[in-house]
């Protein structure tokens, strides 16, 4: 049983493309996570939020509290984009999706 | 700001071998955990404390001891290493209310590189 699912698994975008990863989650949340990590590298956070849309740069997060569904856009996607972004949901302890593995094409 | 710092970066071990890999945090967080990270398995929770002095298993605990010597550091020892312990470790932190609900941002470390021959 899986709380937390993620899609797509895989993504490859032309550099300046849309993109959007999905989350869904089954468990009563107070907040959601977007967390990056680049190959080789540690696990950084990028969004916890709780309630409508949050912005950094050219990436946004929105969620939906009543569907339990959350997405991660980026806009005008870069090769330095590329990476795994992973969404998590706390409880006692936190529940992670399997991961988006981003390509982003020059 | 160190955040959270692991060590060793990596390890190589002989099968049997033991080690501890250490793990600090220096933000007052209650909440201490240790993931590993396996290609095509995500994230997979080994242990975690919900405050210092007290410890639960995870997914996965088998082959694996932990220690929260303090509010700030938290350590996982493997004490007889196996090939299927290879993997990326990662400890993280996070704020919690009384409870034990989770509230504030999640912080990981770089990682600790295990290979197990």
């Amino acid at each position: 049983k899986n709380e937390v699912e993620q899609s797509p698994q895989n993504l490859t975008a032309q550099e300046g493309e849309f993109i959007t990863i999905n989350c869904s989650y089954s468990v009563g949340i107070s907040a959601l996570h977007w967390l990056q990590q680049h190959p080789g590298g540690g696990i950084v956070s990028l969004f916890m939020l709780s309630s409508g849309k949050k912005k950094h740069g050219r990436l946004i997060a929105t969620i939906n509290i009543q569907e339990k569904h959350s997405s991660l856009h980026i806009t005008a996607s870069h090769p330095r984009d590329s990476a795994v972004y992973i969404c998590a949901v706390p409880g006692n302890q936190f529940y992670f999706g399997t991961g988006t593995s981003l390509t982003v094409i020059p | 700001n160190a955040g959270v710092t692991q060590t060793p970066k990596f390890q190589v071990l002989k099968t049997g071998q033991s080690m501890t890999l250490q793990c600090a945090q220096d933000m007052n967080h209650n909440s201490m955990y240790w993931y590993r990270q396996d290609p095509g398995m995500g994230l997979r929770l080994i242990y975690y404390s919900a405050s210092e002095g007290t410890t639960d298993k995870g997914e996965v605990p088998n082959g694996y001891n932990v220690s929260r010597l303090n509010k700030r550091e938290f350590s996982l020892r493997l004490e007889s290493a196996a090939p299927s312990q290879t993997s990326v470790y990662f400890c993280a932190s996070s704020e919690t209310l009384a409870g034990g609900a989770n509230t504030g941002e999640l912080f990981f470390g770089e990682g600790s590189r295990l290979t197990v021959l």
